[in-house]
């Protein structure tokens, strides 16, 4: 059973572009919720939380659907640097955090 | 800034060799993870500690063990290293559960190769 399921991609896209990406969760008793990034070769780094009233960080929007289960975040006006791997991170429990494997995002010019 | 500090970025060890990963934080966090990353499997949790000489064991704990005397670091160790044990080793740490999940900081990654 995967608790986090995500889309692995690649998602190419170009400059400038818009792209969402989303994640599904299977435990609905699940808390808190994460987008992380990662760099090729470099450790996963928090992007932003998610909160139930969805949230945005300039160009960057995450939203929640609890009642479907899922999390998506939204990049407008993607830069050639948010090229990386996105990982849909979810909490149902105060330690552990259950991450998902991962979206391949690559901006061209 | 909390900082995560994993004792080598790179490692080459062989076949049956006990072997020590190191991790140190400078934030008092109590929680402390060890996760280890391999292609297509993504990141899976080996061992977690939420207190000074407490310890649980993750999803993938076999032939690890873990070790935490003092509450900014927290160790991982391969009893006997074997070539299935080459790959990525992430460690992390978190401020106490409030009741929610709390988000983990990250330290660099230690690229193990057992040969």
């Amino acid at each position: 059973r995967k608790e986090v399921e995500q889309d692995p991609g690649p998602f190419n896209v170009p400059e400038g572009a818009t792209v969402a990406f989303n994640c599904t969760y299977s435990n609905s008793a699940s808390q808190s919720f994460f987008w992380y990034r990662q760099d090729c070769r470099k450790e996963p780094k928090l992007l932003m939380s998610v909160y139930s009233s969805g949230n945005e960080d300039g160009r960057f929007t995450a939203q929640l659907n609890r009642a479907s289960q899922y999390i998506s975040l939204l990049i407008r006006d993607s830069k050639l640097s948010d090229s990386a791997t996105y990982l849909c991170v979810v909490a149902y429990s105060g330690y552990a955090l259950n991450f998902g494997k991962g979206t391949s995002l690559l901006v061209t010019p | 800034d909390v900082k995560v500090t994993q004792s080598s970025r790179y490692l080459v060890k062989r076949t049956g060799e006990k072997v020590f990963l190191e991790c140190v934080q400078d934030m008092d966090h109590e929680n402390m993870f060890w996760y280890r990353q391999d292609p297509g499997l993504g990141l899976r949790l080996i061992y977690f500690s939420y207190d000074v000489k407490m310890k649980e064991k993750g999803d993938i704990p076999e032939g690890y063990s873990v070790s935490r005397e003092k509450k900014e670091r927290f160790s991982l160790i391969l009893e006997s290293a074997s070539t299935n044990q080459t790959s990525m080793y992430l460690c992390a740490s978190s401020s106490m559960d409030r009741g929610l999940g709390q988000p983990q900081h990250f330290g660099d990654g230690t690229r193990l190769s057992i040969l």
